[in-house]
């Protein structure tokens, strides 16, 4: 079955340090790839996404490129702020009703 | 709009007892999910539903049960509370099952403990 692999967490940055959260995915197809961020006290929000092998997802100062060869979406920032400090999840999504796989969670902790 | 509303945020359980997560939305969304959230691990789908009648297992159905007779409400009941069971509860939504295009909504989460 499909299955997503985070890099394992915690990571704790100082403010304005370079952010790599690693993840692979194992799925049968052409899956779809998510990031998703969670706050504390929320629910998760989409944070960006890429449909096809090569595409970049951006948002916010994050990105993520759909690598089928390596079967890697590393999410990346080049300056982390405080605000950013959230769980972080690498989804993948198959073609079935919609449904996720997800990564098992990064948490992130930027101190100024 | 209120989104995904998850009732109640917090609830203690003893060990045998039942009791029912709600979620509603209110975005006319016709697919709805339920995930569990363990510490140190991902989401794990319980049951879904894509449609007014229609639900399915996920990954993880045992010691749970869904209806869903209107689009907006998809209820998860738990029936005899093992500390298991002990987790967060996440409901979400989306318009369509082709996520990429759609994405999800998620509500805020129900944390349940089980003692």
């Amino acid at each position: 079955g499909d299955s997503v692999t985070q890099m394992e967490g915690p990571v704790t940055l100082s403010e304005e340090a370079f952010l790599t959260i690693n993840c692979t995915y194992t799925a049968t197809g052409y899956p779809s790839l998510f990031w998703y961020v969670q706050y504390p006290g929320e629910g998760l929000q989409l944070l960006l996404k890429a449909t096809k092998a090569d595409d970049k997802g951006s948002n916010k100062g994050f990105e993520a490129t759909y690598r089928k060869e390596t079967t890697s979406f590393h999410l990346e920032k080049g300056s982390v702020q405080v605000s950013d400090s959230a769980v972080y999840f690498c989804a993948l999504s198959g073609t079935s009703y919609g449904k996720l796989t997800f990564g098992q969670g990064t948490i992130l902790t930027v101190h100024p | 709009n209120a989104g995904v509303t998850q009732t109640p945020k917090f609830r203690i359980l003893k060990i045998g007892q039942s009791m029912t997560l709600q979620c509603t939305q209110d975005m006319n969304h016709n697919y709805m999910y339920w995930y569990r959230q363990d510490p140190g691990m991902g989401l794990k789908l319980i049951y879904y539903s894509v449609g007014a009648g229609i639900t399915d297992k996920g990954e993880v159905p045992n010691g749970y049960n869904v209806s869903r007779s209107t689009t907006e409400d998809f209820p998860l009941r738990l029936e005899l509370a093992a500390p298991s069971q002990t987790s967060v509860y996440f409901c979400a939504s989306s318009y369509s099952g082709q996520i990429p295009n759609y994405g999800y909504t998620f509500g805020s989460g129900t944390r349940l403990t089980v003692v």
